[in-house]
């Protein structure tokens, strides 16, 4: 059973600040991953979604890395700043009833501070 | 603008009513889904649509309804069935081979 897990639970950085946010799943067989930005009490918002094919995105000032392999992605963020404060959460696409559904871990917390 | 739209924002029911939770797509997207999240867990799959008039369980279905009559429209309805149903629930879309997920802005429901 694919199980997505997010560490740290909650991060608190200085302005300015490159950071790295870690995502770890435990089947490879994936279609994908995205990453999501959640503001309190809102909906998500996609950042960037890797395929399985791909190593890597880019977005402005996030990178996001995959390594199918070691289950492992990484989603960086370069400079940080007050406005990236958030959720950040992580899903794969995995097969199921032949299509796809996404699971997700519990996401990071992340508080720049100014 | 292109979206998804829940309504409503807030909704409030007594223990043992049924209620029903909009979802609307005006992105043309083929497949529709609901996810529930609860304070300190990830997001738990309800149900899903591909196409309309069919519909798939996801892992946490039981208390759960929907239905997919219009390709733009996926209603959940959570039954006095559901033991726990007070969460935040979020809709999202995607086009069939296009697996970005769009979400929609969720509906916080809290039964008393």
């Amino acid at each position: 059973k694919q199980e997505v897990t997010q560490i740290p639970a909650a991060l608190s950085v200085p302005e300015g600040e490159n950071l790295v946010l870690n995502c770890s799943f435990t089947d490879s067989a994936i279609y994908n991953l995205q990453w999501f930005r959640q503001d309190p009490g809102k909906g998500l918002t996609s950042l960037l979604l890797i395929q399985s094919s791909q190593r890597e995105q880019t977005s402005g000032r996030l990178n996001a890395s995959l390594d199918k392999s070691s289950g492992r992605s990484t989603l960086y963020i370069a400079a940080s700043q007050p406005g990236d404060s958030a959720t950040y959460l992580c899903a794969v696409g995995v097969p199921h009833s032949g299509t796809y559904k996404y699971i997700f871990g519990t996401g990071t917390r992340l508080k720049v501070l100014a | 603008d292109g979206g998804i739209t829940q309504s409503p924002k807030y909704l409030f029911r007594k223990e043992g009513q049924n209620v029903t939770l909009s979802c609307e797509q005006n992105l043309n997207h083929d497949a529709m889904y609901w996810y529930r999240q609860d304070p300190g867990q990830g997001l738990r799959l309800i149900y899903y649509s591909q196409i309309v008039n069919d519909f798939q369980k996801g892992d946490i279905a039981e208390g759960y309804s929907v239905s997919r009559e219009k390709k733009e429209s996926f209603p959940l309805t959570v039954t006095s069935a559901q033991k726990n149903p007070t969460a935040f629930y979020l809709c999202a879309s995607t086009t069939l081979g296009e697996t970005e997920q769009y979400f929609g802005p969720g509906t916080r429901l809290t039964v008393t």
